[in-house]
């Protein structure tokens, strides 16, 4: 049974550059939740998706954005790098239905923005 | 204010050590609580859940106190093994159903290091 994936593992951009983020979710999941990790904090959540549609969004702003296709799996966009997004990009997947506040996390993305 | 305050730590214990971490919240709406572990560099996991009554997992007992908005974590007979950060979650509110899940409030963690 495969668990939450996420890739690339790590990536490099520049100021200013855009980047796209992948998840595929633990099996038999449909909720995707993507979270944002900066070194010494605690993740702190981006936005979630359910049937395609952004049901929930933090306090993150329009340069961050999102998509989730029909197999459920979720991209994570961000416009415009600052160096401020330099972070690790957790993305964690539940079940509707599953344990209410059950969420499994991926590997994460590592971001460095120069 | 954050809304969920930890020690960062770091908490240095040598094996075998009794270990504590404390938590507070702030919001009183807060609804369900969980420890997550996160190791160097990877992804959190969930340790444990928190109820009202205590709960014992083996070596670590959660302890939530609603009046005072404060969660514990202990951990007995420290092993190597257990170093790690330790993540303090809260979730408010009901669960919102519908398809949605409700989001996780994380801490900063607390960095515990087991020495030998």
């Amino acid at each position: 049974d495969a668990g939450v994936t996420q890739s690339p593992t790590h990536l490099i951009k520049t100021r200013g550059q855009q980047v796209t983020l992948r998840c595929s979710p633990k099996s038999g999941h449909d909720t995707v939740s993507w979270y944002q990790q900066a070194l010494g904090q605690g993740p702190q959540f981006i936005f979630q998706y359910y049937e395609e549609e952004e049901r929930q969004r933090g306090n993150f702003p329009d340069r961050f954005s999102g998509h989730q296709f029909p197999n459920y799996s979720s991209e994570l966009n961000v416009n415009a790098l600052l160096l401020g997004d330099s972070a690790l990009y957790l993305c964690a997947s539940s079940a509707r239905g599953g344990t209410a506040y059950e969420q499994y996390f991926g590997p994460g993305t590592r971001l460095t923005v120069t | 204010r954050k809304e969920v305050e930890q020690d960062p730590g770091p908490f240095n214990v040598p094996e075998g050590a009794t270990v504590a971490f404390n938590c507070t919240y702030s919001n009183s709406a807060s609804q369900s609580f969980f420890w997550y572990r996160q190791d160097c560099r990877k992804e959190p996991k969930l340790l444990m859940s928190v109820y009202s009554s205590g709960n014992e997992d083996g070596r670590f007992t959660a302890q939530l106190n609603r009046a005072s908005q404060y969660i514990s974590l202990l951990i007995r007979d420290s092993k190597l093994s257990d170093s790690a950060t330790y993540l303090c979650v809260v979730v408010y509110g009901p669960f919102l159903g519908g398809g949605a899940t409700n989001k996780l409030i994380f801490g900063t963690g607390t960095l515990l290091a087991v020495q030998p």
